[in-house]
């Protein structure tokens, strides 16, 4: 049972457009969420986050919103750059039962034409 | 300060054989996790470690065990390995038990 969901493998968009990448989680203890980004051959680097008190969260490009009634959250890059390209994980834990494993999505391909 | 360093990055083992992985946290970290990346999966969770005890494990078979040190370094073991064992296998490491996870590159294993 997959509990954080990435429906769309890939995405592409035109420099200086705004991407948006989607997740989807099930498990409504779920109150801390994350993106990282992959290159090839590297280790994914961390992103963004937000708390569940929170609706959203701005870092630079970056910024995620969350909605929590709907279970859904969002990463909006704005402009988006070429090299933003990359796979985009979401990632979710539930920090109230002391169980603060991240559970990831299958990610999502962003590619970010010139 | 350096980052997390995993060992080796590649390997190639045949059906039957036993591995060893290896990861260095973030200096002062003493959280550790292991993930499992395949085409199309995702990262699945492997296990966290916190000071040495074991704190939470993924839906893995036996086969995949781990265990971490006093000084906060992990290790990772597959043993019988099978084809379907080829992935990335990345290790993670955070100063407490919550919070981001920083990754390292991670080892490219092939099972042949």
């Amino acid at each position: 049972d997959q509990q954080v969901k990435q429906n769309s493998p890939s995405l592409s968009v035109q420099e200086g457009r705004i991407s948006i990448l989607n997740c989807d989680y099930t498990n409504s203890m779920f109150d801390y969420f994350l993106w990282y980004k992959k290159y090839p051959a590297e280790g994914p680097t961390f992103l963004i986050s937000i708390s569940s008190i929170k609706d959203k969260n701005e870092d630079g490009r970056f910024t995620v919103f969350l909605n929590k009634s709907a279970k859904h959250l969002s990463l909006h890059i704005v402009p988006s750059q070429p090299g933003d390209s990359a796979v985009y994980f979401c990632a979710a834990s539930d920090s109230g039962g002391s169980n603060y494993k991240l559970t990831f999505g299958k990610g999502t391909l962003l590619t970010v034409n010139p | 300060k350096a980052g997390v360093t995993q060992t080796p990055r590649y390997l190639i083992k045949t059906r039957g054989q036993q591995v060893t992985l290896s990861c260095s946290p973030i200096s002062g970290h003493r959280s550790v996790s292991w993930y499992q990346q395949t085409p199309g999966q995702g990262l699945q969770f492997l296990f966290e470690y916190f000071s040495e005890t074991q704190r939470n494990k993924g839906n893995f078979p036996g086969r995949f065990s781990g265990r971490q040190f006093s000084n906060s370094r992990s290790e990772m073991n597959v043993s019988t390995l099978e084809l379907g064992d080829s992935a990335l296998y990345l290790c993670a490491s955070r100063p407490t038990e919550a919070g981001e996870l920083f990754f390292g590159e991670g080892s490219r294993l092939t099972v042949l």
